[in-house]
């Protein structure tokens, strides 16, 4: 299986700072990777796919880079909403691997 | 546009069995420009995908689980579904049906049904 390694588990920031998360997995997935937010209670929704793709309707402060094992996802001017937990996810490769999230908390 | 929903028990007693069902709005599920997924979060803790559904009736199961899940598609009712026998508490989790969409570099997992609670207890 295809390990995600997430990190940081957890970050904290204020409104109007710029975010980094970082997503490496344990073998080569080209570019195949997305980018989910999950608001507390509610179900996941897509940002990016395909690594850097902006899922139609995503706020352009979202955007994703990387290829192969290294993937960031960049949060330009944290807006109060995107505070949520963030998911990485792999679908090279059966079984599909999640990261293990994200929490990023108003500091 | 297209809505995903989950229906099924919110309570199911260890051992037995868990069934869910997704209802498929606004787009056909007889298409092979979809694949349908479940995905699962116990609570408090991270997302696990369980099983992607083709067209063509292909199946992928998450190997730790393989041993204990059926999957199906129903045209007529344009719905497809889930079954987990022998369930434990390690099983209550939010349970959501996915759709992604078979094209080339369209990612997966696009659009998610908002998730129903299940609850493994006695």
């Amino acid at each position: 299986d295809i390990q995600m390694t997430q990190s940081p588990s957890s970050l904290s920031a204020s409104v109007g700072d710029r975010v980094t998360i970082t997503c490496r997995a344990s073998q080569d997935i080209r570019k195949d990777l997305g980018w989910y937010q999950q608001i507390a209670g509610k179900a996941p929704k897509r940002l990016i796919y395909a690594a850097s793709t902006l899922q139609s309707g995503v706020p352009s402060r979202f955007s994703g880079s990387g290829s192969g094992t290294e993937f960031t996802l960049t949060i330009t001017s944290l807006q109060p909403e995107d505070f949520a937990t963030y998911y990485c996810l792999q679908h090279n490769t059966y079984p599909r691997t999640f990261g293990q999230g994200t929490k990023l908390e108003m500091k | 546009q297209l809505q995903l929903q989950e229906s099924g028990p919110g309570l199911v007693k260890p051992s037995e069995t868990l069934s869910l069902t997704c209802t498929v709005s606004g787009a056909s599920i007889d298409t092979s420009a979809y694949y349908w997924a479940w995905i699962r979060q116990p609570p408090g803790k991270g997302l696990e995908w369980i099983a992607t559904l083709y067209h063509s009736g292909s199946t992928y199961y998450t190997p730790s689980l393989e041993s204990r899940i059926t999957t199906s598609i129903d045209t007529s009712r344009n719905q497809f579904s889930l079954t987990l026998t022998s369930v434990t508490a390690a099983d209550t989790a939010t349970y959501y049906c996915v759709r992604s969409m078979m094209i080339t570099y369209a990612g997966e997992f696009d659009n998610w049904g908002q998730g129903t609670l299940v609850t493994v207890s006695s």
